[in-house]
């Protein structure tokens, strides 16, 4: 079984750019996260998704940060325009439904 | 809110030798679940062990097990005969299954194996 695909791996942009992640989740997976991952501390929920709808966006800062998830599938979390505290590993997960959930790799987001 | 706390930024064991991970939470809930995750330089956060609140018996994984106590909110992870590949940040996380499954993590140990 393939796991969550993340891409790309490594981004470095300036300040007031903007990015993209994608994410792939297992297939079947109704359920899927983004979580921010800060240097030193533990992951952060960002949006979780069920199928194509958002079940919880509440820690996302919406004023730069978006994601959406076409066809309850792939999903993309985009940013828009960087700040420097934005620098972190963002964490893509999927579930089926269970208590259990399955990282991906990440993307490693420096933001000089 | 849930709240999930590593007092140990950092532990270093012997290789073969045992150590142990604390954990603490904070909830009001009854019913959820506790789980030891591993991270390693690759980033993949990997499932160790998991363990659901209302099951008394201590959950155990081959040389991972871990102490639940209920009552002291307490959830420390055990590494009986440490490898070499043991070495990684071990992220303890709380999760409701009834609020969208969503994980609560502490700020992980940073454990290294020394040969």
């Amino acid at each position: 079984e393939a796991g969550v695909a993340q891409s790309p791996r490594y981004k470095i942009i300036e300040k007031r750019q903007s990015v993209a992640f994608w994410c792939n989740p297992i297939s079947g997976h109704a359920t899927l996260y983004w979580y921010q991952q800060i240097l030193g501390q533990g992951p952060k929920l960002l949006i979780q998704f069920q199928n194509n709808g958002v079940v919880d966006d509440s820690q996302l800062p919406k004023d730069r940060f978006s994601a959406e998830r076409l066809k309850g599938v792939d999903s993309t979390l985009k940013i828009q325009p960087a700040k420097l505290e934005d620098s972190a590993v963002y964490l893509c997960a999927s579930s089926p439904g269970t208590v259990e959930a399955f990282f991906g790799q990440g993307t490693r987001l420096t933001v000089v | 809110a849930q709240t999930v706390t590593q007092s140990q930024p950092e532990m270093s064991v012997q290789e073969a030798e045992t150590v142990t991970l604390s954990c603490t939470y904070d909830t009001s809930e009854s019913n959820y679940y506790l789980f030891w995750y591993k991270q390693p330089p690759s980033r993949q956060m990997i499932l160790v062990i998991r363990q659901e609140a209302y099951k008394q018996q201590n959950a155990t994984e081959n040389r991972f097990s871990v102490n639940f106590q209920k009552a002291a909110k307490s959830f420390s992870l055990k590494i009986s005969d440490s490898q070499l590949g043991d070495t990684a940040m071990y992220f303890c996380a709380f999760m409701k299954p009834y609020m969208g499954n969503q994980f609560y993590f502490g700020t992980g140990t940073s454990l290294t194996v020394i040969p």
